[in-house]
């Protein structure tokens, strides 16, 4: 079956760059999404079909996805950034999501 | 407005079977594809099923296949998701995720989710 693999865990400065990548099997042919999880939430959709964001998510949250990566990038990163990320795509008409990354901002 | 509102989640013995619910409004229902995904305490998320927005077709995880059964019914915009043979690893916060089209790319909408414990 499909995996997608993600780091467990990533810290940040406040004001720096996070990058959150999610490895797969020519992941780079689908399309990957991004959510975000706060404690006690529903995930939140943050990036999806690689790079497009949703109405509402700053512009700080972009995505990229070639070859076997994903990245979610995050620019002048908030503490209100800190979270769970997750990425997800569909393989064979199932879905997979990653195994998530804990974003610390410190 | 779209809104997702889960129901059904209980304290159930391993064995036992579950039905849940999930309401949905501020969309036409029948034009959407939507899934459950689930969330064992303390760990990420896991996809369980997708039923298309006709429902003729319908996608499961190899985890809860032949155990679980999504459904639909448009007429009352509520998706359905019956649970048998629980055990305990399917403990777990079920979300009901509302995909960008018929299939669908990814999940725009979440619920809040309903807990399912599976316990004696």
């Amino acid at each position: 079956s499909y995996e997608l693999t993600q780091p467990p865990s990533v810290s940040v400065s406040p004001g720096q760059t996070a990058s959150i990548t999610c490895s797969g099997d020519k992941l780079g042919d689908k399309y990957a999404s991004w959510y975000q999880q706060k404690p006690g939430q529903a995930p939140v959709l943050v990036i999806y079909e690689d790079s497009q964001r949703p109405s509402g998510i700053p512009e700080r949250f972009s995505g990229s996805n070639s070859g076997n990566t994903a990245t979610l990038t995050i620019s002048g990163t908030q503490a209100m950034d800190e979270a769970d990320y997750y990425c997800q795509a569909w393989d064979s008409s199932t879905v997979v999501f990653g195994g998530g990354t804990k974003l610390t901002v410190l | 407005e779209v809104q997702l509102l889960e129901s059904g989640g209980n304290l159930v013995q391993p064995g036992g079977s579950l039905r849940l619910s999930c309401a949905a409004s501020g969309f036409t229902f029948s034009n959407y594809a939507v899934s459950w995904v689930r969330q064992a305490p303390g760990k990420g998320l896991e996809w369980v099923s997708v039923i298309s927005g006709s429902g003729g077709s319908t996608y499961y995880a190899d985890s809860v296949k032949g155990r679980f059964t999504i459904s639909r019914d448009s007429s009352k915009n509520t998706l359905y998701l019956q649970m048998n043979s629980l055990r305990a690893e399917d403990t777990a916060l079920y979300y009901c995720a509302k995909a960008n089209g018929d299939y669908g790319t990814h999940f725009d909408y979440w619920g809040q989710g309903t807990l399912v414990t599976v316990s004696s």
